[in-house]
């Protein structure tokens, strides 16, 4: 089945302790990227990929990291985190454009939803 | 910049009757491309309709609409005969420059869909 695997779906930590969400897709996509939701703010990119180990900020960044090993993981990287970094994250792909799919629509993860105590 | 703005925060229909959410964007590309997204209470994103700026007629998927109108810059959401299923928020997003790989997509901040019984 085609998919994009987030892990864990739930977290709760404490500020400052080190914490990695992993993210995999299975559909060889190029692209991937990580997004948070917020009420009121909808969903906001925070870094992207277009391939492997080719990363750009998106428009939340700070506080976050990425890497891009590998063509199926995407992790996000919270260093130090902070309470103002509670959310629901999410992790998608798509394939490159022009290719196969003409919309170019993002697939993706279940959502991970973090809580920064 | 790219923008997109979704101005009922929250709406609630009658089951069976035909809704209308709405989505206007700013854009100064000639070719973009506009997405809707529903997400259930269960949290995951599935993406519902695409409308490419040089498509010349409104996507069709099923009981949603895409009602796109080019010099207004919407592309409001028609979902005919309701279901109590369709209670979610929903999310408008928009791509520029259809033909890049670079381009990440943004999102509106949402409108929380309510059906009544």
């Amino acid at each position: 089945e085609a998919q994009v695997t987030q892990n864990p779906r739930y977290l709760i930590t404490v500020t400052g302790k080190k914490l990695t969400v992993t993210c995999s897709q299975n559909m060889n996509h190029e692209y991937m990227s990580w997004y948070r939701q917020d009420p009121g703010l909808g969903l906001r990119q925070i870094y992207y990929s277009m391939n492997v180990e080719v990363t750009d900020k998106g428009d939340v960044p700070e506080g976050y990291k990425v890497s891009r090993k590998e063509k199926r993981n995407f992790p996000l990287i919270l260093e130090s985190p902070s309470p103002n970094q509670t959310s629901l994250y999410f992790c998608a792909s798509r394939p490159r454009i022009p290719g196969d799919r003409v919309t170019g629509e993002l697939f993706f993860g279940e959502g991970s939803r973090l809580t920064v105590l | 910049a790219q923008k997109i703005t979704q101005t009922q925060p929250g709406m609630f229909v009658q089951e069976k009757e035909a809704v209308t959410l709405d989505c206007t964007y700013d854009t100064s590309d000639q070719s973009y491309g506009l997405f809707w997204y529903k997400q259930p209470s269960s949290g995951e994103m599935i993406f519902l309709i695409y409308q490419g700026s040089y498509d010349e007629q409104n996507a069709t998927e099923g009981r949603y609409s895409l009602n796109f109108q080019k010099a207004r810059k919407s592309a409001n959401l028609v979902i005919s005969a309701s279901q109590l299923g369709d209670s979610a928020m929903y999310f408008c997003a928009m791509r520029e420059g259809v033909d890049s790989s670079a381009s990440k997509i943004i999102f509106g901040s949402g409108t929380r869909l309510s059906i009544r019984p």
